[in-house]
């Protein structure tokens, strides 16, 4: 079964620090993986997806099929990026399109 | 811009009592979905709608479960006899299409069993 795994539950910066949010899956096919982001008090929404290869709101998100990871990440946090942070997988293979979900990453920027 | 929306924001309901979370997903939307996200814990797959029946289900997803899609706009979802366990935030999802459509979330029922 496919699982994905997000490491740190919080990750605290300053603004204007570098941003990584980690995401490693386990998957038998070829996934097809997405980063998706609550803001407080606002529903999930699809920040990137990976096939897709663009950048959103400075985000980039690239697919390592070697190391089975899909960080998050972003030169320069700014204080509207602090939300949830969830990684999604959803299968490629076989019957159903549902989104296998990571744990979340809460990102705090400091100002 | 479209969205879909959810009702109650809150239900509160006795253990061993039968509630309905209901759903509005985006009009033009093919593919309906309930996922869960019980405190402190991951978003969870429940089920998937399509073309007025269950396209896929998960483990969490038993008899004391159903959905339904009972007019046009509504999908609902229905929990028979709640447990404590059942506790948990019910998001709702439409997308419109199978494999490249993205999965557009309702704000979210928060389900509490007392």
């Amino acid at each position: 079964a496919q699982r994905v795994t997000q490491p740190e539950k919080l990750l605290s910066v300053f603004k204007g620090a570098p941003v990584e949010l980690k995401c490693n899956y386990s998957y038998s096919g070829s996934p097809e993986l997405f980063w998706y982001v609550q803001y407080s008090r606002q529903r999930l929404q699809l920040l990137l997806r990976h096939i897709s290869r663009e950048s959103i709101k400075g985000f980039t998100a690239d697919l390592n099929k070697g190391e089975t990871s899909f960080h998050l990440k972003k030169p320069f946090a700014q204080e509207e990026d602090s939300a949830m942070y969830y990684c999604a997988l959803r299968k490629t293979m076989g019957a159903g399109n549902m989104l296998t979900f990571g744990g979340g990453t809460r990102l705090m920027v400091k100002p | 811009e479209p969205e879909v929306t959810q009702t109650p924001s809150h239900q509160v309901t006795q253990m061993g009592q039968e509630v309905i979370l209901r759903c509005v997903p985006i009009s033009n939307h093919l593919y309906f979905y309930w996922y869960r996200q019980i405190l402190g814990q991951k978003v969870e797959f429940l089920v998937s709608f399509y073309n007025n029946e269950i396209s896929e289900k998960s483990e969490i997803f038993d008899d004391q479960f159903s959905v339904e899609r009972p007019d046009g706009s509504n999908f609902t979802l229905k929990i028979r006899s709640t447990k404590l366990e059942d506790s948990a935030m019910y998001f709702c999802a439409s997308s419109e299409a199978l494999w490249a459509g993205e999965a557009f979330f309702g704000q979210g029922t928060r389900l509490t069993v007392v």
